[in-house]
């Protein structure tokens, strides 16, 4: 059974500074991992997609990397800006259903201007 | 040109009560799931459906039934509500559900809420 746990579970920034956003996940039999932003009273925004094949994958100011030996995904988020709040979430399948997400708990983002 | 939308947005209704929550997406995918999001934020996966065909389905009451009338619909119909049921349910789209080994990114309707009184 698939378990995702994400490190810290909340996060207080100044603008602009770099910060990583930790996941890691117990089943490494996985094909790829993915990251997701959830506004307050929204649905879920997906940010990022990383193949297992992949070591990282970048969109933008956010770079995310995945290692399945130790079972673990980072999110960098460069330059953060205060629209960067919000809550993260990694979700990585489990088992046979390759279309299980199991989530973490999130991360919950606050940039101060 | 909304990809993934439900209906209805909220939701407040009496224990017992029966009720239905919709989901469409216009994006021409072939799966769809329903989540289920607690008090505590908890993202959890209830069901998914891909081309009509049930293809997960977790450890969830039997007062919960999805129908999918077509791989563009998905929808949910909860019997006998209980406060327990209180949360938001959120339905997504991906183009597989991943039987090649590489899962499509999920695509998230913008929630329902539902209370449950």
């Amino acid at each position: 059974k698939q378990e995702v746990t994400q490190i810290p579970a909340a996060l207080s920034v100044p603008e602009g500074e770099n910060l990583v956003l930790n996941c890691s996940f117990t089943d490494s039999a996985i094909y790829n991992l993915q990251w997701f932003r959830q506004d307050p009273g929204k649905g879920l925004t997906s940010l990022l997609l990383i193949q297992s094949s992949q070591r990282e994958q970048t969109s933008g100011r956010l770079n995310a990397s995945l290692d399945k030996s130790s079972g673990r995904s980072t999110l960098y988020i460069a330059a953060s800006q205060p629209g960067d709040s919000a809550t993260y979430l990694c979700a990585a399948p489990g088992g046979t259903s390759y279309g299980k997400l199991t989530f973490g708990q999130g991360t919950i983002l606050t940039v101060h201007p | 040109d909304t990809a993934v939308s439900q209906t209805p947005k909220y939701l407040v209704t009496q224990m017992g009560n029966d009720k239905s929550i919709k989901c469409e997406q216009n994006l021409g995918h072939d799966t769809m799931y329903w989540y289920k999001q607690d008090s505590k934020k908890f993202l959890k996966i209830m069901f998914s459906y891909n081309n009509k065909e049930l293809i997960i389905n977790e450890t969830v009451p039997n007062r919960f039934s999805p129908k999918s009338p077509d791989k563009a619909h998905l929808n949910l119909h909860i019997n006998s509500l209980e406060l327990g049921d209180s949360a938001v349910y959120f339905c997504a789209s991906s183009q597989d559900h991943g039987t090649s080994g590489f899962q499509e990114t999920q695509y998230f309707g913008p929630g329902t809420r539902l209370l449950v009184l």
